[in-house]
């Protein structure tokens, strides 16, 4: 039983494609994150949605779109790839509005490498 | 600007010896700190999180210390065992979100 799962777990494709990542969260978490972890392992928030209402849009290009048909989904759509979009990409779910407090933390996903050709 | 800083990128250390991890952060002023453990291939795992008027918190072998005075927090790690080997995060809540610092890759070596 898998709490945060993210699709497709690799994705290679070429400069100038559009692509989605999938995720879904069985957790009954109201709030669900977009992560993106670079080359170094430095890990950058994305996005932020709880009840499928955006709180939190990071300074992201906006070739970058999530979108959340309801609050147990967050899906990201990226158009137009790029080389520096490649990295690996995390969803991440928790309780209450944004959850940071929460002693149970951050669920994670087992993230997605996207790698731009 | 905020910054969060874990003082190195990698430890190595042998098995039964303890594992100390430190996470220094400017420009907080967080109510609660949080650790995360990331295995190579796999997204960050909750580990603990400590709040301002706790001192020290244990889990297992693991133990969390948090100094808002120093701005610092330590993640020791008791009785080193290589299923140890691990990147340890340590994450701090501002504005909303949950940031991270770079991490820590520990190695425990047999």
């Amino acid at each position: 039983d898998t709490a945060v799962s993210q699709t497709p777990k690799y994705l290679v494709t070429q400069m100038g494609n559009d692509k989605s990542i999938k995720c879904e969260q069985n957790l009954g978490h109201d709030t669900m994150y977009w992560y993106k972890q670079d080359s170094k392992k430095f890990l950058k928030i994305m996005f932020s949605y709880n009840n499928k209402e955006l709180i939190i849009n990071e300074t992201v290009p906006n070739r970058f779109s999530p979108k959340s048909p309801d609050k147990a989904h967050l899906n990201l759509h990226i158009n137009s790839l790029e080389l520096g979009d490649s990295a690996v990409y995390f969803c991440a779910s928790s309780q209450g509005s944004w959850g940071g407090s929460s002693n149970y933390g951050y669920t994670f996903g087992s993230g997605t490498r996207l790698t731009v050709v | 600007s905020q910054k969060i800083e874990q003082n190195s990128e990698a430890l190595n250390i042998q098995e039964g010896k303890t594992a100390t991890l430190t996470c220094n952060y400017t420009n907080y002023s967080p109510a609660y700190l949080q650790w995360y453990r990331q295995d190579p291939g796999r997204g960050p795992v909750f580990l603990l999180l400590i709040r301002e008027n706790e001192k020290e918190k244990r889990k297992e072998r693991l133990k969390v210390t948090f100094d808002t005075t120093l701005k610092q927090s330590l993640f020791h790690i008791t009785a080193s065992q290589p299923a140890d080997s691990a990147t340890y995060l340590c994450a701090l809540p501002s504005d909303y979100k949950l940031s991270f610092g770079a991490g820590t890759t520990v190695t425990v070596r047999a």
